[in-house]
């Protein structure tokens, strides 16, 4: 099985950078995710990590450590727009070449003025 | 190039009564999950289609059942519905090959159980 565990709320300024963590145990580790959600819509995805490092992609960052099951969330320059529930997942290989992602509660995000 | 739709976006049922949510595949994918996403968690994983036969499948009951058509798209069918099945359900697509690993959601299902 898999537990994934993230902060539940963060707040932020507007312009400012925020890191939003997440820790995970898994049995079979294939890959981390990170997804966007803003309230009454679909997740989209944010970036992809399955080596251990830092994965810039414009504002965003993500970085993973495979051996302390960690992974953060790094964005810069905070916008309003930003404001957004942040989901955490990670990809379980089961043999079964399959997609299934475990995600975590998800960390929600105010960007304030 | 059409992304993830889903169908209905909204709907009331009530308990014991029975649904059916459909979901068409981003063009050119052929792997299909659903996912369930109460109110304020995050989405959990329902079970995955890939070549009309359920590949995986998360810790739902029996009562969630699938089916995939030979177009690819999906539907997810709840039997005797309680109100904890009330939530967002999602349907997500994604390419079995390259297995990036990528999932693309639609705008989900809202689903109301009364």
């Amino acid at each position: 099985g898999q537990n994934i565990d993230q902060p539940t709320e963060m707040t932020a300024t507007e312009g400012a950078i925020v890191q939003i963590n997440c820790t995970y145990q898994t049995s079979g580790f294939n890959g981390l995710f990170w997804y966007q959600q803003h309230a009454g819509e679909a997740p989209t995805f944010l970036s992809y990590n399955v080596l251990d490092g830092l994965e810039e992609k414009g504002r965003f960052s993500s970085f993973l450590s495979r051996s302390k099951g960690y992974s953060y969330l790094l964005l810069k320059e905070l916008q309003m727009k930003d404001s957004a529930s942040y989901l955490c997942a990670v990809r379980d290989w089961n043999g079964n070449a399959g997609n299934m992602l475990t995600f975590g509660g998800g960390t929600r995000l105010m960007v304030k003025p | 190039d059409a992304g993830v739709t889903q169908s209905p976006t909204h709907l009331i049922k009530t308990r014991g009564q029975q649904v059916t949510l459909r979901c068409s595949p981003k063009s050119g994918h052929d792997t299909v999950s659903w996912y369930q996403q109460a109110l304020g968690q995050g989405p959990q994983f329902i079970f995955q289609y890939y070549e009309e036969e359920e590949r995986q499948r998360g810790n739902f009951p029996d009562r969630f059942s699938g089916h995939q058509f030979p177009n690819y798209s999906s539907e997810l069918n709840v039997n005797a519905l309680l109100l904890g099945d009330s939530a967002l359900y999602l349907c997500a697509s994604s390419p079995g090959e390259p297995n990036t690993g990528e999932l693309f959601f639609g705008e989900g299902s809202r689903l109301t159980v009364l």
